[in-house]
């Protein structure tokens, strides 16, 4: 059974770190691409940030460039987001997501919140 | 960046009774490849989204076929036959072919 879990969000102050991670388990994690997708309650969905199978190409929304780091590794099946120079419009539930291709999201997981507030 | 829009944003539905539901992209989404990267999502309250449709009308295993995708270029539609309770909550188009950009949302409910 294909199972994605998110950790690591929490409560954090403008300016602060975060890092969260996703792990994998029930596919083969090296095969897909990933992706992390943020939910606000004021801008909808939105795909921060995408890796490819060895993560040699990463893209960023413009919204997070510059502040937040995709990585991955393979070895522990696992997907990572660096959040740096947190905003409060950062404030969001983040979703890790297996991609297919192009776009097409077959597994999501629960998704883990972060909020930014001082 | 390609912007995507959806209308209408609620739509409230007799059970039994057909739906149908626009998503419109600021660019044309075919691929180079002849595959349109445009899929449709479906959230129901206090779950993670969940595939129905991806590459405009290929149903994903388990969505009953009275969902149905259709469209080209930059106009898309998504319907529902007959609206079962089941069906209630957010759905969401998403173009893949540059970067991620998800519409705003349907929401549908019940009469």
């Amino acid at each position: 059974e294909v199972q994605l879990v998110e950790s690591g969000g929490g409560l954090v102050q403008p300016g602060g770190s975060l890092r969260l991670s996703c792990a994998a388990s029930g596919f083969t994690f090296s095969s897909y691409w990933m992706d992390w997708v943020r939910q606000t309650p004021g801008k909808g969905l939105e795909c921060v940030a995408i890796i490819n199978q060895d993560g040699s190409e990463k893209y960023y929304a413009d919204s997070v460039k510059g502040r937040f780091t995709i990585s991955r590794d393979n070895t522990k099946n696992s997907l990572y987001l660096q959040l740096n120079g947190l905003r409060a419009d950062d404030t969001a539930v983040y979703f890790c997501a297996r991609d297919v291709r192009w776009g097409y999201f077959d597994y999501w997981g629960q998704g883990t919140g972060v909020t930014v507030s001082s | 960046e390609i912007v995507m829009t959806q209308t209408p944003l609620s739509l409230s539905v007799t059970p039994g009774q057909p739906a149908s539901m626009s998503c419109k992209s600021s660019h044309s989404l075919l691929h180079s490849d002849g595959k349109t990267y445009l899929h449709w999502y479906l959230q129901k309250a206090g779950q993670s989204p969940q595939v129905l449709i991806y590459e405009v009308s290929s149903r994903v295993s388990g969505v009953p076929d009275r969902i149905s995708g259709s469209g080209s270029g930059t106009d898309f539609t998504l319907k529902i036959s007959r609206v079962e309770a089941e069906d209630v909550g957010v759905y969401y188009c998403m173009q893949g072919l540059h970067h991620r950009t998800f519409g705003p949302g349907t929401k549908v409910d019940l009469k």
